[in-house]
């Protein structure tokens, strides 16, 4: 199993300019989370999905974020414009619905670094 | 406010020896527990989990112990190997509205020296 897959893993770009990561998630799981790490901290929930559904995007900045999941399965995470204080880790995690403890709790991706210049 | 927390953000411990991470909580209605492992430009590996009916859960070379008097919980790390070398978050699961919601803390920078 490929587990969660995220693209890209490195992007610089300059501030006001758009950047987008996608995400595949775990096959057959229904829940999708968006995290943002900064540096020497602990992951921050952006938004999180239930299929198609956000459930809870109440830290999500709406001004420049957004976020998609069609069809219920990959999403895309977009920040635009994107300002300096957006440089972080971009984590995408999976699960599955109702499942509380084990090992497939929360599965990360390997994350998408952005540096914003 | 209430906050998932550590004591140290930096621990060195030698190869071989046992490693001892530790994490606060504050919040009372938190009912599971779980700690992640961090290497360098990946994302968060599941570690182990314990729920807050249990005090202890051992797993291979690791321990998970939870004073719910002192809302405390450790990660015991076994003879400590160079590949042990990561930052450790605690995690906990907080009921949120109409679902549950994982709040992690800021991590415990492992160093094992050789």
């Amino acid at each position: 199993e490929a587990g969660v897959v995220q693209s890209p893993r490195y992007k610089i770009i300059e501030k006001k300019q758009p950047v987008a990561f996608w995400c595949n998630p775990i096959s057959g799981h229904n829940t999708l989370y968006w995290y943002r790490q900064n540096l020497g901290q602990g992951p921050e929930l952006l938004i999180r999905y239930e299929n198609e559904e956000a459930v809870d995007d109440s830290q999500l900045p709406k001004d420049r974020f957004s976020a998609e999941r069609l069809k219920g399965v990959d999403s895309t995470l977009k920040i635009q414009p994107a300002e300096l204080g957006d440089s972080a880790v971009y984590l995408c995690a999976s699960s599955s619905e109702g499942q509380v403890s084990g090992a497939n709790v929360l599965t990360f991706g390997a994350g998408s670094r952005l540096t914003v210049l | 406010g209430e906050s998932v927390g550590l004591h140290l953000p930096t621990l060195s411990v030698q190869e071989g020896d046992n490693s001892i991470i530790n994490c606060a909580y504050s919040n009372s209605a938190s009912d599971y527990f779980i700690w992640y492992k961090q290497e360098s430009g990946k994302g968060p590996q599941f570690i182990i989990d314990i729920r807050s009916n249990m005090d202890k859960r051992q797993g291979q070379r690791v321990t998970v112990l939870l004073n719910k008097t002192v809302k405390h919980l450790s990660l015991q790390i076994a003879a400590t190997q160079p590949g042990d070398s990561a930052v450790y978050f605690c995690a906990d699961l907080r009921p949120q509205y109409n679902f549950n919601k994982f709040y992690f803390g800021s991590g415990t920078k492992l160093n094992v020296k050789p």
